[in-house]
């Protein structure tokens, strides 16, 4: 089955720097990667997603990158805020089941 | 077009004692997933649903622990003999009819299961 890594587990940035979060899949079959935000006691939220055929989307502040051949796809935030401070989880998918990454607690410092 | 519901938010159960939670899926949506998420971990797959089939319950433990997505209704998410390892929070995603390449999950408030 697929099996997706993410890091850093944690992220400490100060406010405005940029953030990074990087995750690896194994399943070559898996063709959509969503990324969700998770705030403390809340439901996860679809921030930003990409196809398989495509390799960056951006929107906003926020951007995903897409390497189909390493297996690998990062999210990138800009310009950080507080309010993007949450847990974030990337997922792989191959149209059915859909697997996550363990999360990666984000803390912007004011 | 309400979101993805789930009932009840929190639920206190004693051990031995059964625990079901209930999730309506998104207008339109009729496939379901059911997560488990321990606290301060990540998101673990257990069952995929479509309406009155089990698709993939490969994550699902192998006792106490079963689904359903009955024709009418809510989907179900039972748990038998709870014990206090099972004490997390539930989430159900729906996602869209079948046909579509790419099923984007939307997800559910969760169910705080507490047993103890």
């Amino acid at each position: 089955g697929e099996n997706v890594e993410q890091h850093p587990s944690t992220l400490s940035v100060q406010e405005g720097d940029s953030a990074v979060i990087k995750c690896t899949y194994s399943d070559s079959a898996s063709n959509y990667f969503p990324w969700y935000k998770q705030e403390l006691g809340k439901r996860p939220q679809l921030i930003i997603d990409i196809r398989s055929n495509v390799g960056e989307k951006k929107d906003q502040r926020i951007a995903v990158t897409l390497n189909k051949t390493a297996k690998h796809f990062s999210l990138h935030i800009t310009e950080t805020q507080p309010e993007d401070s949450a847990v974030y989880f990337c997922a792989a998918s191959t149209g059915n089941q859909f697997y996550f990454g363990t999360g990666t607690s984000l803390t912007v410092i004011p | 077009n309400a979101g993805v519901m789930q009932n009840p938010r929190h639920l206190v159960r004693r051990r031995g004692q059964e625990a079901r939670l209930r999730c309506s899926p998104m207008k339109g949506h009729s496939h379901v997933y059911w997560y488990r998420q321990l606290p301060e971990e990540g998101l673990k797959f257990m069952v995929y649903l479509q309406k009155e089939n089990i698709i993939d319950e490969s994550g699902m433990p192998k006792e106490r622990f079963s689904a359903e997505f009955p024709k009418e209704g809510p989907s179900i998410l039972r748990i038998q003999q709870v014990v206090r390892g099972d004490s997390a929070a539930y989430f159900c995603a729906s996602s869209p009819r079948t046909g579509h390449t790419y099923n984007e999950q939307f997800f559910g408030p969760g169910t705080r299961l507490t047993v103890l």
